[in-house]
């Protein structure tokens, strides 16, 4: 069964970090692009960052950027989420979600999603 | 990169017609065929409906269809139904350095 699975959310004060994981199964992890989406309470989906399937690129939201770095260990098939200076706005559930494609020039939607983590940051 | 911009609400009666707008700009849905759509029921997470502007993955309901037009896509859902109460959210590759903007989303209600 096709699965990604996130961990790592948690309640933060401003300020503060928090490293998001996503264990994904039953697909070959590597050559798949690899995306963050997030939904803060009663708002919609934000596009986070993506990471290529292979040639390492990255890409993120300008909301985040310069604060939040994505990686991925194909040996370990996790997605991470590295989210330091949280501010009160990153607040909310936090998405991992498979593209259909490798690429992060082409989007061919994303089909496999997890059931997500919350990450609250207050004081 | 702004959100693109898609109605708050759209309502029909079961069995009807209704269509949910997505505008961009020439960067985004204007510049390419990369356009998604996806529904997300509360509490639940997305489910990709269409990809491509217009392709259906295995499993979706042809009652689902897209289009595009200059910088405005749309995702039309024919045959109303009760279970297709949800919120839908539109997306696009952009040249920008981004690369990803979804939509402001819209809810769609089963009067």
């Amino acid at each position: 069964e096709v699965q990604l699975l996130e961990s790592g959310g948690g309640l933060v004060q401003p300020g503060g970090s928090l490293r998001l994981s996503c264990a994904a199964s039953g697909f070959t992890f590597s050559i798949y692009a690899m995306s963050w989406v997030r939904q803060a309470p009663g708002k919609g989906l934000e596009w986070v960052s993506a990471f290529s399937g292979s040639g390492g690129r990255t890409s993120y939201a300008d909301s985040v950027k310069g604060r939040f770095t994505i990686s991925r260990d194909n040996s370990k098939n996790t997605l991470y989420m590295q989210m330091n200076s949280l501010r009160a706005e990153d607040t909310a559930v936090y998405y991992c979600a498979k593209e259909r494609s490798g690429g992060l020039e082409v989007d061919y939607g994303m089909d496999v999603w997890g059931q997500g983590t919350t990450v609250t940051v207050s004081s | 990169q702004s959100a693109l911009t898609q109605p708050a609400s759209v309502s029909g009666s079961p069995g009807q017609s209704i269509t949910i707008s997505c505008t961009g700009a020439s960067s985004d849905i204007g510049g390419s065929n990369y356009v998604s759509w996806y529904q997300q029921h509360p509490g639940k997470a997305p489910k990709l409906m269409i990809y491509e502007v217009s392709d259906r993955p295995s499993g979706v309901s042809n009652r689902f269809s897209g289009s595009k037009s200059g910088n405005t896509a749309s995702l039309t859902i024919s045959g109303l139904q009760a279970e297709d109460e949800a919120d839908y959210y539109c997306t696009s590759y952009t040249s920008t350095g981004t690369l990803r903007v979804f939509g402001t989303g819209t809810k769609v209600t089963v009067l």
